[in-house]
């Protein structure tokens, strides 16, 4: 079945620092690929998404780029801030709506 | 602008009690579904509906069921309560009609349920 590994946490980091949280994927045809965004007591909210191979999703300083050839989708940033500390899922969809997600990688940002 | 609502936020069970977790959407998407968070495992889907009279199972059913009698409600029912059901659970929703179709979730709150 369709499925994600995402590397473990918790990361620790300073302000300014890189951030990179890799992400694989398993699943048949061609998926859609999404990183959501869970701060300290909400919910899940999506950060960026790519529907298709090559495609790269950004928002707010974060970058992923569909690699259908390595199976991957691996979440970056230049430059984090104390504000980007929160929990990170990888997730998939081979249909329109039922997604699989990752465990989730805990990032903490110190000042 | 609500999106998803849960209710309640916390709920300290007994074993073997009942209770049921609310879920109401107002932007009138057709999928709705029911996912439990524990650490170091993610997400996993208990429940999901893909419109009105239409229920599945996910991926941990058991334990579990719901019901969806309209649009906008996908109540989760706790039969009998066990400790193994500890844990955060939550709501989402999406369009599942061609010209909304994003693949994004909506996600309430969440609601932190212990079974003593």
């Amino acid at each position: 079945g369709d499925s994600v590994t995402q590397m473990e946490g918790p990361v620790t980091l300073s302000e300014e620092a890189f951030l990179t949280i890799n992400c694989t994927y398993t699943a048949t045809g061609y998926p859609s690929l999404f990183w959501y965004v869970q701060y300290p007591g909400e919910g899940l909210q999506l950060l960026l998404k790519a529907t298709k191979a090559d495609d790269k999703g950004s928002n707010k300083g974060f970058e992923a780029t569909y690699r259908k050839e390595t199976t991957s989708f691996h979440l970056e940033k230049g430059s984090v801030q104390v504000s980007d500390s929160a929990v990170y899922f990888c997730a998939l969809s081979a249909n329109d709506y039922k997604l699989s997600f990752g465990a989730g990688t805990t990032v903490t940002v110190r000042a | 602008n609500a999106g998803v609502t849960q209710t309640p936020k916390f709920q300290v069970l007994k074993t073997g009690q009942s209770m049921t977790l609310q879920c109401a959407q107002d932007m009138n998407h057709e999928y709705m579904s029911w996912y439990r968070q524990d650490p170091g495992m993610g997400l996993r889907l208990i429940h999901y509906s893909v419109g009105a009279g239409i229920t599945d199972q996910g991926e941990v059913p058991n334990g579990y069921n719901v019901s969806r009698s309209t649009t906008e409600d996908f109540p989760l029912r706790l039969l009998s309560a066990a400790p193994s059901q500890t844990s955060v659970y939550f709501c989402a929703s999406s369009s599942v009609r061609r010209q909304d179709r994003t693949g994004e979730l909506f996600f309430g709150e969440g609601s932190r349920l212990t079974v003593l």
